[in-house]
């Protein structure tokens, strides 16, 4: 499969405690996206890089997220002293060179008790 | 951000076309009109994207009106497989996508 990979699909955390989720792209595509979604709406832009410059977040993006693109390669979604308001579905997705086609990954669903 | 308008939820039988509008009443001239579908459990799925003129796709067809104001999202043919939520966005270059909350496609057998 060559698609966006994201891990784990599913994460169960106590209040507080720290996460973080992975996202490997699509092979050479050199623009990634993470998302949130809740139940019965839309996916949310959380933020996006280039390579690995961070060149864009939301304001949905507080002090307690933050995000990583080390290499321009794999990306992860980082989320300090959960909430939970933080439980969602976090999506990724990755967009080639020259093209505006997102590609989507599977998501990480988040469950904050 | 450009603003889009969907039915909550449609029905179609099985084998039949399905026509999914959306309206988009304040778009700019240098707005794409972008669908995406959302399977169950999966994460959205680009469908087609147009700028004027209409366009197909293996997918499906894209028509847009000739003032651009709306657009219809055509399946030829329904299938189980195409119930899914649909989300109509309007986008311009160097802009994020924003989703909407779509409309929920049943597909009845």
């Amino acid at each position: 499969d060559t698609g966006v990979s994201q891990d784990p699909r599913h994460k169960i955390t106590k209040r507080g405690q720290n996460v973080t989720f992975r996202c490997d792209p699509i092979s050479e595509h050199n623009r990634l996206y993470w998302y949130r979604q809740t139940l019965g709406q839309g996916p949310e832009f959380l933020t996006y890089f280039q390579n690995e410059a961070q060149l864009e977040k939301s304001r949905l993006l507080s002090d307690r997220f933050s995000a990583e693109r080390p290499k321009g390669s794999f990306s992860t979604l980082e989320i300090q002293r959960t909430e939970q308001g933080d439980s969602a579905m976090y999506l990724c997705a990755s967009t080639p060179r020259g093209e505006s086609i997102q590609y989507f990954g599977a998501g990480t669903r988040l469950s904050v008790l | 951000d450009a603003k889009t308008t969907q039915p909550n939820s449609m029905e179609s039988n099985e084998e039949e076309p399905v026509h999914l509008p959306c309206n988009h009443s304040t778009i700019s001239g240098t707005d794409y009109i972008h669908w995406y579908r959302q399977l169950p459990s999966q994460g959205p799925e680009y469908v087609i994207h147009g700028l004027t003129s209409n366009v197909n796709n293996r997918m499906a067809s894209l028509a847009i009106a000739e003032d651009r104001k709306s657009s219809t999202l055509i399946l030829h043919r329904a299938t189980l497989r195409d119930a899914a939520v649909y989300y109509c966005i309007l986008r311009n270059y160097g802009q994020n996508f924003v989703f909407g909350p779509g409309t929920r496609l049943s597909v009845l057998p």
